[in-house]
């Protein structure tokens, strides 16, 4: 039973465009959420978050959206840039220190 | 600052043989945990350690899997007798479990291949 799901295995924006990943759960008990960038042959690095009790945070060129009515969250990134080509993976947080991912989503920048 | 350090970074060994993986977690963390990540199912919580006392197992997948935490600076996963479908790419991550701060630090990952 996937509790989060990231439904786009893969998405391609054209540099200088917006980027918008989207991340989708099912558990209304999830009450923080992270986004995760993650390079080949490295570990996942941490990206931004947002608390349940919020519904934007915005950090440079990302901001994380949360609609906790649909259950969905999205990460938009504007402007892309070549170093944002990597997989991305949202995390939710259901009360204690586990962390629910979802498979990810492979990000590819054109220039 | 290290970061959390895992070795070996890579693995190969044939089916029925024992693999550990190792985990040094930064230090000051007192949550550690180890995941593996796989196509299909991304990355999935294998078993976490807070004060060095395993917390949630649940996502063991069977009794060939454990984990130890001797001490916080250290952590072991142990696969005992590998199989093929074991082969993916595990990773250790730790974080400092102070209230709001929610972010895990991963290490650069274990890529196991059983053959």
């Amino acid at each position: 039973d996937q509790q989060v799901k990231q439904n786009s295995p893969s998405l391609s924006v054209q540099e200088g465009r917006i980027s918008i990943l989207n991340c989708d759960y099912t558990n209304s008990m999830f009450d923080y959420f992270l986004w995760y960038k993650k390079y080949p042959a490295e570990g996942p690095t941490f990206l931004i978050s947002i608390s349940s009790i919020k519904d934007k945070n915005e950090d440079g060129r990302f901001t994380v959206f949360l609609n906790k009515s649909a259950k969905h969250l999205s990460l938009h990134i504007v402007p892309s840039q070549p170093g944002d080509s990597a997989v991305y993976f949202c995390a939710a947080r259901g009360g204690n220190e586990k962390l629910t991912f979802g498979t990810g989503t492979r990000l590819t920048i054109i220039p | 600052d290290a970061g959390v350090i895992q070795s070996p970074r890579h693995e190969v060994t044939e089916m029925g043989q024992e693999v550990t993986l190792r985990c040094k977690p930064i230090s000051g963390h007192n949550s550690l945990f180890w995941y593996r990540q796989t196509m299909m199912r991304g990355l999935e919580l294998l078993i976490y350690f807070n004060n060095n006392v395993p917390i949630d197992d649940s996502g063991m997948p069977e009794d060939r899997f454990s984990a130890k935490m001797p001490n916080a600076s250290f952590s072991t996963l142990k696969i005992q007798p590998s199989e093929p479908r074991d082969s993916a790419v595990y990773f250790c991550a730790s974080s400092s479990g102070t209230s709001g701060m929610h972010e895990q630090f991963f290490g650069p990952g274990t890529r196991l291949t059983v053959l």
